[in-house]
């Protein structure tokens, strides 16, 4: 079955970088984008990139653009996200989600979601 | 960026009502790219619906999807006390995505 698993919670200093991951599995790796959405507490849900994980080319949202980067590793079936210079604003759960198709495009899965927590 | 407005933001209801769920675009948004999600606290989205009317995997026919252009619903039928949840409408258009802020739907 596919599942979609992200590492665990973060605490970082305003101003550090974090780095999450998201596993993949039960699907050709290759063949779906996989998207990065973040909520933070109480709030609604706010996409911000994706990338495609056959030749690794990006699309980010222009809020986080210069400050998030999407990789891949094809031979894990992991992508992960790095978001720099955090402030508390950026203290929310990221999800990563996967892409069902381009012609009905949808997130028809996701991960678990990792909270991540920017506190002095 | 499409801005996606959601309304209600809240709605009270009781199990075994209907409820209607609404999305407008601040810009015509084309079918196949709107779908609607579920979340329940604590949890992750879940794909409900998407080409604006078909179902996604496992999703019972009491929730059905409509709407074109600029103006989309959600209808959930003989509501169930486990679909008392936060829905989200998202779209896609110029290489970007967005979602609705949410309808928090309680129970009566």
């Amino acid at each position: 079955q596919v599942q979609l698993v992200q590492s665990g919670a973060e605490v970082k200093k305003p101003g550090a970088s974090v780095k999450v991951s998201c596993k993949a599995s039960g699907y050709m790796f290759t063949s779906y984008y996989i998207h990065w959405v973040r909520q933070a507490p109480g709030q609604g849900l706010e996409w911000m990139g994706m990338i495609n994980p056959n030749g690794g080319s990006t699309i980010y949202a222009q809020k986080f653009q210069g400050r998030v980067t999407m990789t891949r590793d094809t031979s894990a079936s992991t992508v992960y996200m790095e978001l720099t210079s955090l402030r508390s604003e950026d203290t929310a759960v990221y999800y990563c989600a996967r892409l069902s198709t381009v012609v009905t495009p949808a997130f028809d899965y996701w991960g678990q979601g990792t909270l991540v927590t920017v506190s002095s | 960026e499409v801005v996606l407005t959601q309304s209600p933001g809240a709605l009270s209801l009781s199990p075994g009502e209907s409820a209607t769920l609404s999305c407008r675009a601040s810009q015509s948004v084309r079918s196949s790219y709107l779908a609607w999600y579920q979340q329940k606290p604590g949890q992750a989205p879940r794909l409900l619906i998407y080409g604006a009317s078909s179902r996604a995997t496992g999703i019972p026919d009491r929730f059905s999807g409509s709407g074109s252009g600029t103006d989309f619903t959600l209808t959930i039928s003989r509501l169930e006390p486990e679909d008392f949840a936060v829905y989200y409408c998202q779209q896609y258009g110029s290489s970007s995505y967005s979602f609705g802020q949410g309808t928090k739907l309680e129970i009566k």
